[in-house]
């Protein structure tokens, strides 16, 4: 069955610290992949995404994520965390036969502390 | 075309009643993501529903439901309110990889 897993609900990292969340995803063919954030009050924002090609991904805002096919994962890392990035992180797949679809994982809640 | 809508706009209820909401997605979108988003806070996933079976849940009770019907609309359910379920609650369709939101149905609990 298709699904993406995002096992940390919670994250709490200091500012400045580097910052790793996790998505594992499960699909039978080579999928697109996504990472969004949505802070308060705001729509979701698209960081990143991989269709084909180099498997590090560079973002907005400083992001990047790695694709790791053997591992089905594509976890999105930050190397310091800014004040601003406490929000709510959404990895997604997009399905790549018959209609595009989204399979979003639960999300992520990034807390930063001064 | 019409976006992705959601009724009601205002939805006042008393703390132990049900709340229905419901959304209306994009024609021809197969998918309905429901979200909360409460005060203060940021958009925290609550259901998705493809193809009239629900794929995935978030970390909510049980007593939030829902169900998709053979058009695609959608319906929440919260049963048994409670005064933290007041919350903005956005309803979203996807095309494509872009996801379209509803203007969202502001739940109170009195």
């Amino acid at each position: 069955a298709q699904s993406v897993t995002q096992p940390d609900i919670h994250i709490t990292v200091s500012e400045g610290a580097s910052l790793e969340l996790r998505c594992n995803y499960s699909y039978g063919a080579t999928p697109y992949l996504f990472w969004y954030v949505q802070s308060p009050g705001q729509g979701l924002q698209l960081l990143l995404k991989y269709f084909s090609g180099d498997t590090l991904v560079q973002g907005i805002k400083g992001f990047e994520a790695e694709f790791k096919r053997s591992q089905s994962s594509f976890n999105l890392r930050k190397p310091s965390v800014h004040w601003s990035d406490a929000a709510e992180y959404f990895c997604a797949v997009g399905t790549t036969s018959g209609t595009y679809k989204y399979i979003f994982g639960t999300g992520t809640r990034l807390k930063v502390l001064a | 075309e019409a976006g992705v809508t959601q009724s009601p706009t205002h939805l006042i209820k008393t703390r132990g009643q049900q709340a229905t909401l419901r959304c209306s997605p994009i024609s021809g979108h197969t998918s309905v993501y429901w979200y909360q988003q409460a005060l203060g806070l940021g958009l925290q996933f609550l259901l998705w529903y493809d193809e009239g079976e629900e794929r995935n849940r978030g970390n909510f009770p049980p007593r939030f439901s829902g169900r998709q019907f053979p058009n695609y609309s959608s319906e929440l359910n919260v049963n048994a309110l409670e005064l933290e379920d007041s919350a903005l609650y956005l309803c979203a369709s996807s095309l494509g990889f872009r996801v379209f939101f509803g203007q969202g149905t502001r739940l109170t609990v009195v």
